[in-house]
Formats: C-alpha cells, sequence, structure tokens
C-alpha cells in the first residue's frame, strides 16, 4: 500500500459542483501540502499544513480550501468548481530535520465540464 | 516572487550520453535544491537533493550547485533509455518549508 493515498484517482465533474479531493498518509509526517499540476506550469503550491492547527495559503489559493483533520489527514475542497480547475492535483508530506524530500501520492486527476 | 526556471525541452540524447539539466532560481536566500523524476503519469520522486556549493555525485547522477550564480544542474552520465521522463528542479528556504517547482525539462533518451 502506499504511504501517501489520494482520493479519488479520477473525477469528472461539472461546473458548479463541490468536490473533495482527500489524502491520508501513514508516513507520521506532520507537513503535508497540497501541489496542482497542468502542463507547462509545473507544479504549483495550493495550501500547506505544518501541523493540525496550522494551515498556509500557498501560491494559487483563491478558489479553493483545506482541512486538517488529523495529523494523518488533509482534505483538499474546491467549494465551486470552474473548468480552469481542471488539472492533476497531488497532496505530498514531508518531514521536519529531515533531507526535505517531498513523498508524493499518486495523484487526483480532476476534470471540470 | 520566487521563481524557479528549467528550460523545458524536450532535451534528446543518445543512449549512453551524458544529459545535462539545468536550473536558475531568482532567491538568493534559497537554501535547499532538489531534483525531482517524473515519468509520464505517474507521481515525482527524489532522485537527488543538494545544500552546499559544488557537486553531489549518487551513482549515475551528478548535482552540481552555485549559489552565486543561482545555478543548479543536474548531469545524468551513461543515460539510459529508462532516463526518458520529465526533470524537475525544486528550491526551498529552509529544509521541509516551502518549495518551489519548475515547470520541468522533458529528456528522452534514444536507444
Amino acid at each position: 500500500d502506499a504511504d501517501v493515498t489520494q482520493t479519488p484517482r479520477n473525477r469528472i465533474t461539472k461546473t458548479g459542483k463541490r468536490i473533495m479531493l482527500e489524502c491520508s498518509q501513514t508516513k507520521g509526517h506532520d507537513r503535508m501540502y497540497w501541489y496542482r499540476q497542468d502542463p507547462g506550469l509545473g507544479l504549483r503550491l495550493i495550501y500547506y499544513s505544518f501541523d493540525v492547527k496550522d494551515i498556509n495559503k500557498g501560491e494559487i489559493s483563491d478558489g479553493y480550501s483545506v482541512s486538517r483533520q488529523a495529523q494523518a489527514k488533509f482534505s483538499l475542497s474546491l467549494e465551486s468548481a470552474i473548468p480552469n480547475q481542471t488539472a492533476l492535483y497531488f497532496c505530498a508530506t514531508s518531514e521536519p530535520g529531515g533531507t526535505g524530500e517531498l513523498f508524493f501520492g499518486e495523484g487526483s486527476r480532476l476534470t471540470v465540464l | 516572487q520566487k521563481e524557479v526556471e528549467q528550460n523545458s525541452g524536450p532535451l534528446s540524447v543518445p543512449e549512453g550520453a551524458i544529459a545535462s539539466l539545468n536550473c536558475t532560481y531568482s532567491d538568493r536566500g534559497s537554501q535547499s535544491f532538489f531534483w525531482y523524476r517524473q515519468y509520464s503519469g505517474k507521481s515525482p520522486e527524489l532522485i537527488m537533493f543538494i545544500y552546499s556549493n559544488g557537486d553531489k555525485e549518487d551513482g549515475r547522477f551528478t548535482a552540481q550547485l552555485n549559489k552565486a550564480s543561482q545555478y543548479v544542474s543536474l548531469l545524468i552520465r551513461d543515460s539510459q533509455p529508462s532516463d526518458s521522463a520529465t526533470y524537475l528542479c525544486a528550491v526551498s528556504w529552509s529544509t521541509g518549508n516551502q518549495f518551489y517547482f519548475g515547470t520541468g525539462t522533458s529528456l528522452t533518451v534514444i536507444p
């Protein structure tokens, strides 16, 4: 089983719908991140959390919200999805004081029609 | 605005050759530098990290860092078809903090 698990892996939805992408990890890391990846734009940070009570906006947080339900769980919500939120979304974790390596989930491909 | 720039490629090299991937960054305070490999449809995986000026070697991979020039590179010696992937450069202010990614360089190794 993957250490960082994302659900759903694929989702097609319509404009205006609310969508939640979930991430859970068994690595015991405090730090969790949500990125989106678009062709030609690389990985861009949406939100990050350094512990359950700490939530921070990244480069492109508009239109998104997050919830850190527990150390192991970090969810990303699109309150009212729009087509330009069509992208590949990655959850990642890291360990403070370690090498700084990010451990990625397998990705969630979201299509907004 | 912190920026990380990479040549998007595509870069093609013959099997057995050296592939050279380059990355520049805008924030002089950046402290940690990472190279990730991403196969098509897969998640990125770390292949190298470097913190200090100079070279760091790991098998066929060598990372080179020049903080004065704000430049980090990745050399892949004896390139193999299995090295064909997109290579992402990432930079952070401090270990485990926010990471800024380049757009990636697509590498194809031709058998």
